[in-house]
């Protein structure tokens, strides 16, 4: 299958300072990837969509403000998490969703290996 | 997104057949029915999907049942391998096809 790549796989930070986190589809278009977080023995919770050249659409209750995202090419996908805080500690994953659709008008869509952020 | 009913955990012995349930009885006729599974400290992977034939693929077999309201992701010969969380997901194909994941099934399988 497709492979999607993200960057860093583990980063620690202060407390206050902003961290970035990259998505790319590496072989194949993605016109739309999904950004998750995870906290330990949890479910994924979707917190927003990437789409290429437009604004993201943030899920219900995640400040969109805190969570920058940017989907600045068709392989790429930034998610930077502003003034860190040791709540923001998790696991965040995301997803790309292939351009060239399959039958029935499913887009297969393909997860990073998440990274794992922690904030002292 | 049509919600799904997945038991918290189940367990098995390697080499073994796995059936893992799915309730999905407010299913629309449009939506697809889609495993995920995540392996511990990974992103999810795809398993398998189908609308309302079985379907087999190299990893797993799917059988819908008749009424769709319900579905059973069947691994043929366990291995440790294959001890992880999955997920059953309906998906529409219009709109941003987002995957809403559930509590899934934790498997745990015994040597």
């Amino acid at each position: 299958g497709a492979v999607v790549s993200q960057h860093p796989s583990r980063v620690i930070c202060k407390s206050g300072t902003s961290v970035k986190i990259e998505c790319r589809s590496l072989d194949f278009q993605a016109t739309t990837m999904f950004w998750y977080r995870q906290f330990p023995k949890q479910s994924l919770m979707l917190m927003a969509t990437s789409n290429e050249g437009s604004k993201a659409t943030y899920e219900q209750g995640v400040e969109k403000d805190k969570f920058l995202i940017n989907h600045a090419s068709l392989t790429l996908s930034t998610l930077t998490v502003t003034s860190a805080h040791p709540e923001d500690s998790s696991f965040y994953i995301c997803s790309a969703r292939d351009r060239g659709g399959l039958a029935g008008g499913w887009n297969e869509q393909f997860f990073g290996p998440g990274t794992r952020l922690t904030v002292l | 997104d049509a919600k799904t009913t997945q038991p918290n955990s189940m367990e098995s012995n390697e080499e073994e057949p796995v059936h893992l349930p799915c309730n999905h009885s407010t299913i629309s006729g449009t939506d697809y029915i889609h495993w995920y599974r995540q392996l511990p400290s990974q992103g999810p992977e795809y398993v398998i999907h189908g609308l309302t034939s079985n379907v087999n693929n190299r990893m797993a077999s799917l059988a819908i049942a008749e009424d769709r309201k319900s579905s059973t992701l069947i691994l043929h010969r366990a291995t440790l391998r294959d001890a992880a969380v999955y997920y059953c997901i309906l998906i529409g194909v219009q709109g941003a096809q987002k995957l809403v994941f559930g509590q899934g099934t934790r498997l745990t399988i015994n040597p």
